[in-house]
């Protein structure tokens, strides 16, 4: 099993949809988490850290589940801007990035 | 503000040849840095990371080193490239106990 696992996509999306992405990890020692997003052929950037109490950016959305060790990214009113690659990264004694989740949002 | 630097950033070689990359921070001090490498469909794989000058950690055996000969400065290497080293090569530095910054990233492509 690999220990961090996301739905690859593409989640194709028109304008103003809200779509969710989830992601489940394999270590119940995990200590933070992290939603990256990373456009094509760029370097990951830090979207949000994610808390156990859930939080909330703008029309992100992160929340954790320890029980189940899933997480999830929720994208409000989705713009076309937000066409990106989603990684989902756990901390256990070092960070661990799943493969990503590919979002397309068209007009 | 902490800026992270790589370069090149993009870079064509031929298996058999020897590689350099070089990744350099400003704005901090005795940071922990870090190379990873993303190959085409893949995910991040972390290859050596560094918590201060001289010390490097191995995360996978591989035809790669690394150094840090300088506080703020990371270098990976190799003597001689194999095609399955292409890949998207990107050096990192750590914030706030656990939150990752990347730098440009280095495109390379062995032929």
């Amino acid at each position: 099993r690999k220990e961090v696992e996301q739905d690859p996509g593409p989640f194709n999306v028109p304008e103003g949809a809200t779509v969710a992405f989830n992601c489940t990890y394999s270590n119940s020692a995990s200590q933070s988490f992290f939603w990256y997003r990373q456009d094509c052929r760029k370097e990951p950037k830090l979207l949000m850290s994610v808390y156990s109490s859930g939080n909330e950016d703008g029309r992100f959305t992160a929340q954790l589940n320890r029980a189940s060790q899933y997480i999830s990214l929720l994208i409000r009113d989705s713009k076309l801007s937000d066409s990106a690659t989603y990684l989902c990264v756990v901390n256990t004694d070092k960070l661990i990035f799943g493969t990503g989740t590919r979002l397309q949002v068209f007009p | 503000s902490q800026t992270i630097h790589q370069w090149p950033a993009t870079l064509v070689q031929p298996v058999g040849s020897p590689l350099s990359l070089e990744c350099t921070v400003e704005g901090t001090s005795n940071p922990n840095l870090y190379w990873y490498r993303q190959a085409a469909g893949r995910g991040l794989q972390l290859l050596f990371y560094s918590v201060g000058i001289g010390q490097i950690s191995s995360e996978v055996p591989q035809n790669l080193s690394a150094s840090r000969p300088q506080d703020r400065q990371f270098i990976l290497s190799s003597k001689k490239l194999l095609l399955s080293d292409s890949g998207f090569y990107l050096c990192a530095w750590i914030r706030d106990s656990d939150t990752q910054y990347f730098g440009p990233g280095t495109r390379l492509t062995v032929l």
